[in-house]
Parts: C-alpha cells; sequence; structure tokens
C-alpha cells in the first residue's frame, strides 16, 4: 500500500514551457485534491475532485487544468507556465466520510 | 474567500517550556483540523475537532475548536525537540470538505 504518490519530485521548467504532475492513490478514495505552497506559507486549493469524470475549481485555478478518468489518478496540467507558478506541489486523498487528507510527497517546481 | 489566520508565524523555544498556537477564522467550519509537516515532506493528520468547544488531547498536545467554531487553539506542554516542526491548521468547509490552510507556525524546540 503505497498511499499517494507523485512524479516527478523535482522539475525545472522554462517560461512558456508545458508539463503535467503525476498524482496515483492506491487507497481507492472518492476524493483527490491538488494544492500548491508557496515557501513559508499554508497550501491553497487548485482544484479538487469528487470522483472519476467529476473536477471543481478551488481557491487558486488560474493557470491550471486538471482531469479524473479513473479513481487511482488526478493529473494536474500547466499549460504555460510562468515564474508565479514556482511552487511546491502537493497532492491529497480522502476517502468518503473520513475527514483526513493523506498527502503525496510533493513536487517541487520551479519556473525560471 | 475565507481565511484563516495563524499565530505565530515562527516559534523558538528551550525544551520544556510551554507553547500555544492560534488559528483564527471570521468564517464557520465545520471542522478544524491540524496537520504537521516535516522538511521535503507532505503535511500529516494530527487532530480533527468537529464540535464547538471540544477539547482533544494527543500525550502533550491539547487541541481546542472555538465554541462558535470560528477559531481554534494548539497547546504543547513541555515541548521537546522532537516537536519541532511546521504546525499548520485547516477549516474544512463545502461539499467536498475543502480545507482552508493557516499560513503554519514554525516551531523549533531547542535542547
Amino acid at each position: 500500500n503505497a498511499g499517494v504518490t507523485q512524479t516527478p519530485k523535482f522539475r525545472i521548467l522554462k517560461i512558456g514551457q508545458s508539463m503535467t504532475l503525476q498524482c496515483t492513490q492506491d487507497m481507492n478514495h472518492n476524493y483527490m485534491y491538488w494544492y500548491r505552497q508557496d515557501p513559508g506559507m499554508g497550501l491553497k486549493l487548485i482544484y479538487y475532485s469528487v470522483g472519476a469524470g467529476i473536477t471543481d475549481k478551488g481557491e487558486v485555478p488560474n493557470g491550471y487544468n486538471v482531469s479524473r478518468s479513473t479513481t487511482e489518478d488526478f493529473p494536474l496540467r500547466l499549460e504555460l507556465a510562468a515564474p508565479s507558478q514556482t511552487s511546491v506541489y502537493f497532492c491529497a486523498s480522502r476517502a468518503l466520510g473520513d475527514y483526513e487528507q493523506y498527502f503525496g510527497p510533493g513536487t517541487r517546481l520551479t519556473v525560471t | 474567500t475565507q481565511l484563516l489566520e495563524q499565530s505565530p508565524q515562527f516559534l523558538s523555544i528551550q525544551e520544556g517550556e510551554n507553547l500555544t498556537v492560534y488559528c483564527n477564522s471570521s468564517s464557520v467550519f465545520s471542522s478544524l483540523q491540524w496537520y504537521r509537516q516535516e522538511p521535503g515532506e507532505g503535511p500529516v493528520l494530527l487532530v480533527t475537532v468537529v464540535t464547538g468547544g471540544e477539547v482533544k488531547k494527543l500525550k502533550r498536545l491539547t487541541f481546542q475548536f472555538g465554541d462558535a467554531r470560528k477559531d481554534s487553539s494548539l497547546h504543547i506542554t513541555a515541548a521537546q525537540p522532537g516537536d519541532t516542526g511546521l504546525y499548520l491548521c485547516a477549516g474544512e468547509s463545502g461539499s467536498a470538505r475543502q480545507l482552508t490552510f493557516g499560513s503554519g507556525t514554525q516551531l523549533t524546540v531547542l535542547p
């Protein structure tokens, strides 16, 4: 049982490039979330999903897109990377009826 | 937009001292969660408080949810170096139980 896994761990992008951050959970959780954490700050919600095929915007969705074709996977897409997207990105999942969100180890992204 | 103000932002204390971290909002939350985060890792849940006025204890850590469910506090008794880390409060709201995080308290306990 690996929990929530994220790839890659680190990535450096040039301005204007695009990439997909991968997130997979093996706990059969309905709910999945993407957050970003800037240095010295708490986490801000980017997008979330309540199940396969259903996604919705969080607090800071601009510049990002998501999809949820399976229960296990919830990739986050950056289309035109900007320096403001330099951050650490965390994926989390939660079981229906449970309070706890389980977080992955994060992806550290730098846009230069 | 719901906001959670967490204080203090930084706290450096000696081993054996007591401390309290505060989390305040003008919004009502369904529950209030406290997470701890180590460098290079994701946050890990410490406790969830659900009922206004609720107090939960986890060894030397005491968590309290305000009567109006807008604020919470974390009190650590006799802090130890192993308590060092980033403590985050998070308020839950919405149908998907979305979390709004505070900005965090970086705690350093010196031996």
